[in-house]
Order: structure tokens, then C-alpha cells, then sequence
């Protein structure tokens, strides 16, 4: 298995370009769920979905859209990029949303907006 | 929303010295979950608890869910060079979504 595999690594996009981060798993999971991290501020939640077809927002949703039409994929989508959106992106996945469930992220994706 | 408070927020210890750090929630966690994250990487899940009073150890990583249920603690004993990076801490509430504190920078002088 690839686990939680993102792509890109590194992106730098110029204020109001769009973007689609890629989030993709193997291990059949049911949720999905990103983070963006910022220094100083440990990992806050953008959106997640429990299934496919099913999407929620989390802490810090404003300016991105996701969507989940398959389980395996959950893209991340910039529609305008702001430099406040400048930060490191993850992607986790984890079997179900359960208490004891494990989430397995993914290696991030740097994203620079100037 | 619920906030978490992680100390400290960086920490330069020798090799071989022993680590504490804790985290305390304003609100009551079902679950507590502490990480490691590499440079580069993302995090890694360490250890989880999942009732109040909770001891467990993998290694020579010790953590505790607190009888409140709104703290929780790391130690790693006999610290090694392949211990730095940094740690968070990670608290489920009844909405099932983690929240994560803002971490703990370890370095180790060998």
C-alpha cells in the first residue's frame, strides 16, 4: 500500500490563481480530512468527508472547496489563492471517524502564495 | 471551538536526558493523541489513549490521559538523537473532529 499519497510537493501560485491540491488513498478508508499547518499553531481543519459524496467543513474552511466522488479521492480546491492561504497542506484518511480509529497523513504540500 | 494548550512550545535538552510535555484543554476530550512530525513529513501517531486515567507506554514513550479528561502528558525517557522533531498533541471531542495543540519543538545536543 502507498498510504495517504499528496501531490503536489511544492507550489507557488500568485494571488487570485486557482489550484487543486490531490489527496489519494489505498487503504479503502471512509474519512478523509485536510489541515493546513501554520507555524506556531499546530494543524487546524479545513474540510472532511465521512463517505463518498458526503463533505463538511471544519475550523478554518473559508476560501477552499473540496469534494468526494470517490473513496479514494478527496482533492482540495483554491479557487482564488490568497498569501494568507501561504502554508503546509495535509491530507489524512483513517477507516471511519470512530474514537479509536487511527488517521494516517500524508507527507504535505507546501504551498507558497505571493 | 475548543483550543488546546501545549508546553512548551520548544524545548534543548542533552542526549540521555528525560523529556516532559503536556497539553490541557479548556473543554473534555474523549480521546487524547499525541504525534511526532518529522521535517518534511507529516505527522505520525505515537501513542493513544482512549479513557480517563489512561497509562500507556510504547518504547520509552509514557502517556497519560488525565482524571479530567481536559489534560494529557508525553514523556520519552532516555532521550536520543532520533527523538527531535516536533510533538502534538491531538484531543477528540463528542464531534468526532481533532483538535490538534500547537506542538513542541524538541532538539537533543548529542
Amino acid at each position: 500500500n502507498a498510504g495517504v499519497t499528496q501531490t503536489p510537493k511544492f507550489q507557488v501560485l500568485k494571488t487570485g490563481q486557482s489550484m487543486t491540491l490531490q489527496c489519494a488513498q489505498d487503504m479503502n478508508h471512509e474519512y478523509m480530512s485536510w489541515y493546513r499547518q501554520d507555524p506556531g499553531m499546530g494543524l487546524r481543519l479545513i474540510h472532511y468527508s465521512v463517505g463518498a459524496g458526503i463533505t463538511d467543513q471544519g475550523e478554518v474552511p473559508n476560501g477552499y472547496n473540496v469534494s468526494r466522488s470517490t473513496t479514494e479521492d478527496f482533492p482540495l480546491r483554491l479557487l482564488s489563492a490568497a498569501p494568507s492561504q501561504t502554508s503546509v497542506y495535509f491530507c489524512a484518511s483513517s477507516y471511519s471517524s470512530g474514537l479509536t480509529d487511527t488517521q494516517y497523513f500524508g507527507p504535505g504540500t507546501r504551498l507558497t502564495v505571493l | 471551538g475548543q483550543q488546546l494548550n501545549q508546553s512548551p512550545q520548544s524545548m534543548f535538552i542533552q542526549e540521555g536526558e528525560d523529556v516532559s510535555m503536556n497539553c490541557t484543554s479548556s473543554s473534555i476530550f474523549n480521546t487524547w493523541l499525541w504525534y511526532k512530525q518529522d521535517p518534511g513529513e507529516g505527522p505520525v501517531l505515537l501513542i493513544a489513549l482512549y479513557k480517563a486515567g489512561e497509562l500507556t507506554s510504547n518504547g520509552r514513550l509514557t502517556a497519560q490521559f488525565g482524571i479530567t479528561r481536559k489534560d494529557s502528558f508525553l514523556n520519552i525517557s532516555a532521550s536520543i538523537p532520533s527523538d527531535v522533531g516536533i510533538y502534538f498533541c491531538a484531543g477528540r471531542g463528542g464531534a468526532q473532529k481533532l483538535v490538534f495543540g500547537q506542538g513542541t519543538r524538541l532538539t537533543i545536543n548529542p
